[in-house]
C-alpha cells in the first residue's frame, strides 16, 4: 500500500527557518512532489524531486532521500504569508499522486 | 495563460440526488485528474483521464464516473449522493501526465450533501 506521514501542526517565528519533514512507504515511486495549500484556496506546486539531493528555489528547497523514502522541505526567511498547510505527495508507478494529510504551518510575529 | 477552471465552484445538493462537476485544464495540458480532498481523508486520487481514455483510477465506489472530452476538457458525476460525498472536489492538469509531469490544480468545488 501507500502511506506518507506529515507532521499535522507546526509553528515557527517569521524570519526564521522551518524544516517539514515527510516519509513516505510507496511502491513504483517515481518522484517526490511538495504542494502549498492556503486555507479555502487550491494546491500550488512548490518542487519536485526525483534525484536524491537538495533543490533550491529561492527561499523554498527540498530535499529527497529515496534510500530513506525520507523528503524534507525548507523554508528560509519566513514570512506571515508562508502560514498555509504544506502537502507532501508521492508519485507512483501508476502516475497516481498519493498526498500525505498535510503539515499547516502557523507563522508568528 | 489561464489555469485550470472549475465550474461550479461551490454547490448544494441533498442525498439521492446525482452532480455533475467541469473542468477545464490549461491550454494544452491533455492530462487531467480528480481529487477529492475532506478534512479527515485529505487528499484522495479518484480518476486520470488522458486522450479521452480514463487512464488510472483511485479507490472510489462506481457512483463517481467521469469522462474527458476532444478539447481535454473533464467532468465528473457522482451519483445517488451520500452524507459523506461533502468534499472539495479538485481537478489537476498536466501536460502527457507522464511521471515527471507536474499537475496543476483548480480551484475546486465545494459539494456540500445534506
Amino acid at each position: 500500500g501507500q502511506n506518507i506521514d506529515q507532521p499535522t501542526e507546526m509553528t515557527a517565528t517569521e524570519g526564521a527557518i522551518v524544516q517539514i519533514n515527510c516519509t513516505y512507504q510507496t511502491s513504483g515511486f517515481n518522484g517526490l512532489f511538495w504542494y502549498q495549500q492556503h486555507a479555502g484556496e487550491a494546491p500550488t506546486f512548490l518542487s519536485y524531486n526525483v534525484l536524491d539531493g537538495l533543490e533550491e528555489k529561492g527561499r523554498f528547497s527540498s530535499f529527497l532521500s529515496r534510500s530513506k523514502g525520507y523528503s524534507y522541505l525548507l523554508l528560509k526567511e519566513l514570512q506571515m504569508k508562508d502560514s498555509a498547510s504544506y502537502l507532501c505527495a508521492a508519485r507512483t508507478g501508476r502516475r497516481a499522486l498519493t498526498f500525505g494529510s498535510g503539515t499547516r504551518l502557523q507563522v508568528q510575529p | 495563460k489561464a489555469g485550470v477552471t472549475q465550474t461550479p465552484r461551490y454547490l448544494i445538493k441533498t442525498r439521492g440526488q446525482q452532480v455533475t462537476l467541469s473542468c477545464s485544464p490549461i491550454s494544452g495540458h491533455r492530462s487531467v485528474s480528480w481529487y477529492q480532498q475532506t478534512p479527515g481523508q485529505g487528499l484522495q486520487f479518484l480518476f486520470e483521464y488522458f486522450s479521452e481514455t480514463q487512464r488510472n483510477k483511485g479507490n472510489f465506489p462506481g457512483r463517481f464516473s467521469g469522462r474527458q472530452f476532444s478539447n481535454s476538457r473533464s467532468e465528473m458525476n457522482v451519483s445517488t449522493l451520500e452524507l459523506g460525498d461533502s468534499a472539495l472536489y479538485l481537478c489537476a492538469s498536466s501536460l502527457e501526465g507522464l511521471r515527471t509531469d507536474t499537475q496543476y490544480f483548480g480551484p475546486g468545488t465545494r459539494l456540500t450533501v445534506l
